[in-house]
């Protein structure tokens, strides 16, 4: 069982504001890292898959970075709006195997 | 395309009744697996697959059962529903590529009593 870490476990932020996340997790067992946004009552959606240490995705305000090295992996959002209002997670993926974090709520104020 | 299918949406049981939660697929995915989403925890993985024929334990396989006859199906079956059982549980799918993501079904909310 590997532990996969996310913080904070959830953060209120008013419109506006841009905000991060942190994933952590074994290096050593690196395969790719993947985030999911997860809102209420839907299934959760792929945002990133990473596999490179050094790796930066961007999709419109979010964007993530990774550091397999150190084991962790950043959530950036830039500008946050009411709609990005749902659960962040991320999992490792060991090959055959993903290991989810709890994720992150974020809540975003109007 | 309907992407990954999941069904019931709901179900009860009584310890001790067996049922089968039944996933699908069309978008020829070679991996499948099943999650348990539990209140303060992560998804996590009970049992996966990377092909018809071929099953694999995750994390928390005990007290269920999968099998994957074919490329599209892979249901998982409670043997004998225990109340620890009740949960959020998910399907989800991918391809093998290494940067492919999964693909989630909406997920089947089983109460145990």
């Amino acid at each position: 069982i590997l532990n996969v870490e996310q913080s904070p476990q959830s953060l209120h932020v008013q419109e506006g504001d841009s905000t991060n996340f942190t994933c952590s997790f074994p290096s050593s067992n690196f395969y790719a890292l993947h985030w999911y946004r997860w809102e209420t009552a839907k299934s959760p959606e792929a945002l990133f898959v990473m596999t490179l240490n050094g790796d930066e995705k961007k999709k419109g305000r979010i964007s993530a970075t990774l550091n397999t090295k150190e084991g962790y992996s950043y959530l950036y959002i830039k500008g946050s709006q009411p709609e990005d209002s749902a659960t962040y997670l991320c999992a490792l993926n060991t090959g055959n195997q993903f290991y989810f974090g709890t994720g992150t709520s974020l809540t975003v104020i109007p | 395309n309907a992407g990954v299918t999941q069904t019931p949406k709901f179900q009860v049981l009584k310890t001790g009744q067996s049922m089968t939660l039944q996933c699908a697929q069309d978008m020829n995915h070679e991996y499948m697996s099943w999650y348990r989403q539990d209140p303060g925890m992560g998804l996590r993985l009970i049992h996966y697959s990377v092909g018809a024929g071929i099953t694999d334990q995750g994390e928390v396989p005990n007290g269920y059962n999968v099998s994957r006859s074919t490329t599209e199906d892979f249901p998982l079956r409670l043997l004998s529903a225990a109340p620890s059982q009740t949960s959020v549980y998910f399907c989800a799918s991918s391809s093998m590529a290494t940067n492919e993501k999964l693909f989630f079904g909406s997920g089947t909310q089983l109460s145990v009593l």
